[in-house]
């Protein structure tokens, strides 16, 4: 079975700040890994995903992750923050053979002007 | 792209009640859907798997006769939370696509029991 560990439950950042939110996961299979984000009362939208080629995997509205195998980590990273970013992000897997998704336990970005 | 629309958005209703959510397809045949409830500030925690013209798999834990699953054509999936009490409220989302597509979630369901 798969598992993913969010380390932060919550990260406050200042506005045009650098985040980055941290995504562990475990797998005893080969896994692809996405990032999706959720604002409030709303479902998720897919902010990137790594199936497979390079590392360094780059999303929508500025965000990129980079996916390393030795350390089981898909870390999210965005330069600089808005206000709008603020949301809670979900980490999740997949088995390269499945379609299940299991999602991490979620990291609440709250963006301070 | 493509859309799931899910439908209602938020529902209120009395404890002893069946509600019905409905989950589509819009401009894609999803011969797979997920029905996933989410507790406040907490994660997505899969319910079931939903496929079409077949039965529904449920993950351990969940009561498949409370939580009836229909997947009756290739654009709907229902789930309807039969006997509904206060510990049933949530919030429930679907999604659908496979691995070389992205998952597209719906916009959930905000479920209140009174």
């Amino acid at each position: 079975a798969q598992s993913v560990t969010q380390l932060d439950s919550q990260v406050p950042v200042f506005e045009e700040a650098p985040v980055e939110l941290r995504c562990n996961y475990s797998s005893s299979v080969s896994v692809y890994l996405f990032w999706y984000v959720q604002y409030p009362n709303q479902g998720l939208q897919l902010l990137l995903k790594y199936l497979s080629g390079s590392t360094l995997v780059k999303g929508i509205n500025g965000f990129e992750a980079e996916f390393n195998k030795s350390q089981t980590s898909f870390h999210l990273r965005k330069p600089s923050v808005h206000i709008s970013d603020t949301a809670e992000y979900f980490c999740a897997v997949m088995k390269a053979a499945g379609n299940k998704l299991t999602f991490g336990g979620g990291t609440r970005v709250l963006v301070k002007p | 792209g493509a859309v799931v629309s899910q439908h209602p958005s938020w529902v209120i209703c009395k404890s002893g009640t069946s509600v019905k959510i409905e989950c589509r397809s819009l401009d894609f045949q999803a011969t797979t859907m997920f029905w996933y409830r989410q507790f406040p500030k907490q994660s997505l925690m899969l319910m079931a798997t939903s496929n079409e013209g077949s039965k529904a798999t449920y993950e351990q834990g969940v009561e498949k006769d409370k939580f009836l699953i229909n997947h009756a054509s290739l654009t709907l999936s229902t789930l309807t939370v039969t006997s509904a009490h206060p510990e049933d409220s949530s919030f429930y989302i679907c999604s659908s696509g496979t691995v070389d597509q992205p998952q597209h979630f719906g916009d959930g369901t905000r479920l209140s029991i009174l």
